[in-house]
């Protein structure tokens, strides 16, 4: 299994602005993905985290708005850029394990 | 593309009732599919796999391909089972690409 610890685990932003996410797990793991859930929704694949290369985004998100970093195996960072209201979410960090997911606890960012 | 739906938003019942929440998926190909649940205050986890048929807090979920159906049940509810719980599929090479459902709300009654 895999423990991931995320930070910060809630902010309150102004629009325009731009905050990081740090996603720290316990052990090397291959894969690490970033979601998005926003209020009253599910969860949504924002991108994959590369190690070593850039990340692979899904359809709807861009570098520019969520560029993401992963400078080793157990750790990545998400920035959420030039933020508005429409950007108020919960972001979560996953690492793939060989049989299942695991998930940090989410950083709940709302923008004023 | 994948698509995961859970029809039912809320669903409530009483203690001791059985409890089913609805999965239904499309996948063009083999899926792998999985409950999730969130406990309140806690991070998601997993409940359960279909590929590993088990039973986990007295949980099963049959892969239906027919139906393209992976509905959850559980005989008994506790309270304890009050959470909320997400279908997702797994299409790529790794069990942490997720397509999540909607998600349901399972409120137990005493």
């Amino acid at each position: 299994s895999a423990v991931i610890s995320q930070k910060p685990s809630r902010d309150i932003c102004q629009r325009g602005t731009s905050l990081t996410i740090q996603c720290q797990v316990d052990s090397q793991v291959t894969m690490m993905f970033w979601y998005r859930q926003q209020p009253g929704q599910s969860l949504t694949l924002i991108a994959t985290a590369n190690q070593g290369s850039e990340a692979t985004y899904e359809s709807g998100f861009v570098i520019d708005k969520f560029p993401i970093s992963r400078p080793n195996l157990t750790f990545s960072t998400l920035t959420v850029s030039n933020m508005s209201p429409e950007d108020s979410s919960i972001y979560l960090c996953s690492a793939g394990g060989s049989t299942e997911a695991f998930f940090g606890q989410g950083t709940r960012l709302t923008v004023v | 593309a994948q698509r995961v739906t859970q029809p039912e938003k809320l669903l409530s019942v009483f203690k001791g009732a059985p409890v089913e929440l609805k999965c239904n998926y499309s996948y063009s190909g083999s899926p792998e599919l999985f409950w999730y649940v969130q406990y309140s205050r806690q991070r998601l986890q997993l409940l359960l796999r279909h590929i590993s048929r088990e039973s986990i807090k007295g949980f099963t979920a049959d892969l239906n391909k027919g139906e393209t159906s992976f509905h959850l049940k559980k005989p008994f509810a506790q309270e304890e089972d009050s959470a909320m719980y997400y279908c997702a599929s797994a299409g790529g090479t790794s069990y942490g690409k997720l397509t999540f459902g909607q998600g349901t709300i399972l409120t137990v009654h005493p």
